[in-house]
């Protein structure tokens, strides 16, 4: 157990639902990412946010959209997606948003895209 | 070519025996991690290293920054440490905790 968790662990969706994946930790931390794993690709960052604020948007589509109301709590809503996000999307935090900070990771929520 | 390269991708070993993994990279780093993947998705932390060696149990990992080289060395392997195995570099310099990963071991350890 991390302490931080994610839920759904696993959801499935069309390409016109709408969906949100949401994480939470009660570390007390500040800093909170947003991971996709695609099969047999490496971790891919998509979003850090450090204080409530968005920090990084590494070049990902709009029908990602992120969303992070305090330092606990973390979403990522989902629209018109693509069968090609089907990934398994893993949320982390850590104390801070600068180098050499620990992560701690979710068990991850396992996405499929019909 | 990625920047984070792993050997090998895939590897069996019988229990007891010593394991070894190891990472390559070719940008410069403040740090490198290693962490563990288990069937599920869940991802701990193993190692945050940016010098010399760390040991934890029966888990160690060296890091060599002149070479640009990690391994994971793991003593009297144990079909529970079955898992992935993943290597990621902090960017040195970098403004945000912006890891790069590699694709990962796969580590089967058979009875």
């Amino acid at each position: 157990e991390t302490g931080v968790t994610q839920t759904p662990r696993h959801l499935v969706m069309g390409m016109t639902n709408k969906k949100s994946l949401k994480c939470e930790q009660h570390l007390g931390h500040n800093a909170m990412y947003w991971y996709k794993q695609s099969a047999k690709k490496p971790l891919e960052l998509m979003f850090v946010y450090n204080f409530k604020e968005q920090t990084e948007n590494n070049s990902v589509p709009s029908r990602f959209s992120p969303e992070c109301p305090n330092s606990s709590h973390l979403f990522l809503h989902l629209h018109t997606l693509q069968p090609e996000d089907s990934a398994l999307y893993l949320c982390a935090s850590s104390h801070g948003d600068r180098d050499n900070e620990k992560l701690f990771f979710g068990s991850g929520t396992q996405l499929s895209v019909l | 070519k990625n920047e984070v390269e792993q050997s090998p991708q895939n590897l069996t070993a019988q229990e007891g025996e010593f394991i070894t993994i190891n990472c390559s990279y070719s940008v410069g780093i403040s740090a490198l991690h290693w962490l563990q993947q288990h069937p599920g998705g869940g991802i701990v932390s193993l190692f945050m290293l940016s010098s010399g060696k760390k040991k934890h149990g029966r888990l160690i990992a060296t890091i060599n920054i002149q070479e640009k080289h990690s391994s994971l060395h793991i003593t009297a392997s144990h079909p529970r440490d079955s898992a992935v195995y993943i290597c990621a570099v902090v960017l040195d310099g970098g403004a945000t905790n912006k890891l790069i990963f590699g694709t990962g071991t796969l580590l089967a350890v058979q009875p």
